[in-house]
């Protein structure tokens, strides 16, 4: 079945740089990739998504790359504020199910 | 758009006894849930996929009897943690797939309930 990998697991940047989270999938056919960012004890929330359709997408700060070939895909925040420090999540679609495998998380802290 | 809700957000419990959790998509129609589980600092761990007007399908290692799911409408669907124990404790999720907003396979989340079970 699908396996999704994520790295780093914890990651600290100052503020006003660059933080890239990387994810690895398993299952070729998966076809729908979104990021979660989850504040503790809150619900994770949607940030970006990504079909496999394309191989890039971008939101203001935010921004995914997707590599089908190498079946891996990012996320990548520029100018990075203390208000972007939470854990993040990628996550890879099962084809036919609608379901989501989510990769282990990133703890992002960004210090002021 | 796109508004889950989850209810209770905590409930504190004796072992032995059942709890039941909601998960409402409240502004608009969500023809599958899923319900997950996650413990502190780790990822969201997949339990069951719940359908309106059938069987959940659960995920290897679940017990079915254990964690009953009812998806009765297009906007409520509900997981009963029977006869809780201590390690069942956890903080318990809802998604909805569905929304105006998005792609067909975006999932939104409920809050989450905090289950305690002493």
């Amino acid at each position: 079945g699908e396996n999704v990998e994520q790295h780093p697991s914890t990651l600290s940047v100052q503020e006003g740089d660059s933080a890239v989270i990387k994810c690895t999938y398993s299952d070729s056919a998966s076809n729908y990739f979104p990021w979660y960012k989850q504040e503790l004890g809150k619900r994770p929330q949607l940030i970006i998504d990504i079909r496999s359709n394309v191989g890039e997408k971008k939101d203001q700060r935010i921004a995914v790359t997707l590599n089908k070939t190498a079946k891996h895909f990012s996320l990548h925040i520029t100018e990075t504020q203390p208000e972007d420090s939470a854990v993040y999540f990628c996550a890879a679609s099962i084809p036919r199910t609608g379901k989501l495998i989510f990769g282990q998380g990133t703890t992002l802290q960004v210090k002021p | 758009g796109a508004v889950v809700s989850q209810h209770p957000s905590r409930v504190i419990c004796k072992s032995g006894t059942s709890v039941k959790i909601e998960c409402r998509s409240l502004d608009f129609q969500a023809t599958t849930m899923f319900w997950y589980r996650q413990f502190p600092k780790k990822s969201l761990m997949l339990m069951a996929t719940s359908n309106e007007g059938s069987k959940a399908t659960y995920e290897q290692g679940v017990e079915k009897d254990k964690f009953l799911i009812n998806h009765a409408s297009l906007t409520l669907s509900t997981l009963t943690v029977t006869s809780a124990h201590p390690e069942d404790s956890s903080f318990y999720i809802c998604s909805a797939r569905g929304g105006r907003q998005g792609a067909r396979e975006t999932q939104y989340f409920g809050p989450g309930t905090r289950l305690l079970v002493l």
